[in-house]
């Protein structure tokens, strides 16, 4: 089945900088891959997602990007701020117009002022 | 508008007591989902449906059980609880078909003695 890995587990950057965390996914079948940003006991809310057919998805600050052949995509911030602390996770559909999703295990980002 | 959800927000339970989590959505969503969430270990699904009267099993669905009894809820429940079963516990639904974001309630954090 799906696997997902999600690197780094934590990260902290200074305001201002940018941020990157990398997912890599093990089906070639799947076509959907949004992130999510989760604060301390909230909810995990969607900030972005990417279809296979779109190489790159920009939102403001935010941006994604995906390389099918390698089987990896990438959650970029830029001009990094406080309020982006929280913890992201990546996840990667089963494929084949599945609805499940598979979640990576998750990455802390500290925005530091 | 409420979106998704969930009661109750917190509960201690005994181990080998019953449970049942409720989730309700008011999106007019198909798709419904619940989820679990261990430190460091991401969102792993339990069950999905799909529709009124489905369900599906997800990646770890032992010691669970659903219902969907109509469009707007579906619910989950601990038949025995085990201190592994402790948790905190994400209801989610989508629209219908692969590809779509999926909105998340704010969570029941269950603690199993």
């Amino acid at each position: 089945g799906e696997n997902v890995e999600q690197h780094p587990s934590t990260l902290s950057v200074q305001e201002g900088d940018s941020a990157v965390i990398k997912c890599t996914y093990s089906d070639s079948a799947s076509n959907y891959f949004p992130w999510y940003k989760q604060e301390l006991g909230k909810r995990p809310q969607l900030i972005i997602d990417i279809r296979s057919n779109v190489g790159e998805k920009k939102d403001q600050r935010i941006a994604v990007t995906l390389n099918k052949t390698a089987k990896h995509f990438s959650l970029h911030i830029t001009e990094t701020q406080p309020e982006d602390s929280a913890v992201y996770f990546c996840a990667a559909d089963l494929g084949g117009g599945s609805e499940k999703l598979v979640f990576g295990k998750g990455t802390k980002l500290t925005v530091n002022p | 508008n409420a979106g998704v959800t969930q009661t109750p927000k917190f509960q201690v339970l005994k181990t080998g007591q019953s449970m049942t989590l409720q989730c309700a959505q008011d999106m007019n969503h198909n798709s419904m989902y619940w989820y679990r969430q261990d430190p460091g270990m991401g969102l792993r699904l339990i069950y999905y449906s799909a529709s009124e009267g489905t369900t599906d099993k997800g990646e770890v669905p032992n010691g669970y059980n659903v219902s969907r009894l109509n469009k707007r809820e579906f619910s989950l429940r601990l038949e025995s609880a085990a201190p592994s079963q402790t948790s905190v516990y994400f209801c989610a639904s989508s629209t219908q078909g692969g590809n779509q974001p999926q909105h998340f309630g704010d969570g029941t954090r269950l603690s199993i003695l």
